[in-house]
């Protein structure tokens, strides 16, 4: 099972919106409403910002937003700051016998 | 407050053996799926194995079974990850972390890491 592709890095200017792609195929994002995102500083273990393609865990800025389009999932952030500054993974179910399989991350600059 | 604490750093030997823990708190512990996922240093995260406390349950990823075993200790709330002969490119941070209750494939929260370092 080969790993969801994302940008490998994405920029952008404080107040400003981005939008981190995540594409997959008809076995995985496409396939179920699963897809989750993760960010995660340096030295840090990775957070939840986004499961079930758009939902937010409780306490997460609604400044995270996730969307899926076919095999391709969106994770936009809003009125960017500069602690928003991290690496973005995204996470796919692929089905009980793979479960689930990871994009490769996505460093974002602010 | 819900919380999966990790063993410590390990520094092992090619073809050693060792086991990894993570335990949890604050929660009902057989209710909810456990996984482990590895990021390799600079690398991004690989999902290894998952396994539900109730029953024991396992899945494994194809790019790990056999090398892995995840097992859970109910008794103390910990499971584990194992390795019967550690290679150099085992090496890397493991974390846990704790799926949903029907293995839908997010995992929330995460154990702060465990580091595994295998070198001659």
């Amino acid at each position: 099972q080969s790993a969801l592709t994302q940008p490998a890095s994405v920029s952008g200017s404080p107040g400003q919106s981005i939008t981190i792609s995540c594409t997959g195929t008809s076995s995985d994002v496409g396939s179920y409403g699963l897809v989750s995102w993760y960010q995660q500083f340096p030295g840090n273990a990775p957070k939840l910002i986004i499961y079930d393609v758009s939902k937010r865990p409780s306490g997460v800025s609604t400044r995270f937003s996730g969307s899926r389009t076919g095999n391709t999932a969106s994770l936009t952030i809003s009125r960017l700051q500069a602690e928003d500054e991290a690496d973005y993974y995204c996470c796919s179910y692929a089905g009980s016998t793979v479960f689930v399989v990871f994009g490769g991350g996505t460093k974002l600059t602010v | 407050e819900v919380q999966l604490m990790q063993s410590g750093a390990a520094v092992k030997k090619p073809g050693e053996s060792l086991k990894i823990s993570c335990q949890v708190s604050g929660y009902s512990f057989t209710s909810y799926w456990i996984g482990w996922v590895r990021q390799m240093p600079g690398k991004g995260l690989e999902w290894m194995a998952i396994i539900y406390p109730y029953d024991s349950d396992t899945k494994y990823s194809p790019s790990f079974q056999g090398q892995i075993t995840i097992s859970v200790d109910k008794s103390i709330n910990t499971v584990y990850l194992q390795w019967s002969s550690l290679k150099a490119s085992d090496s890397g941070m493991y974390y846990c972390a704790r799926g949903d209750t029907a293995a839908r494939g997010w995992f929330d929260p995460w154990g702060q890491g465990t580091l595994v370092t295998v070198s001659s």
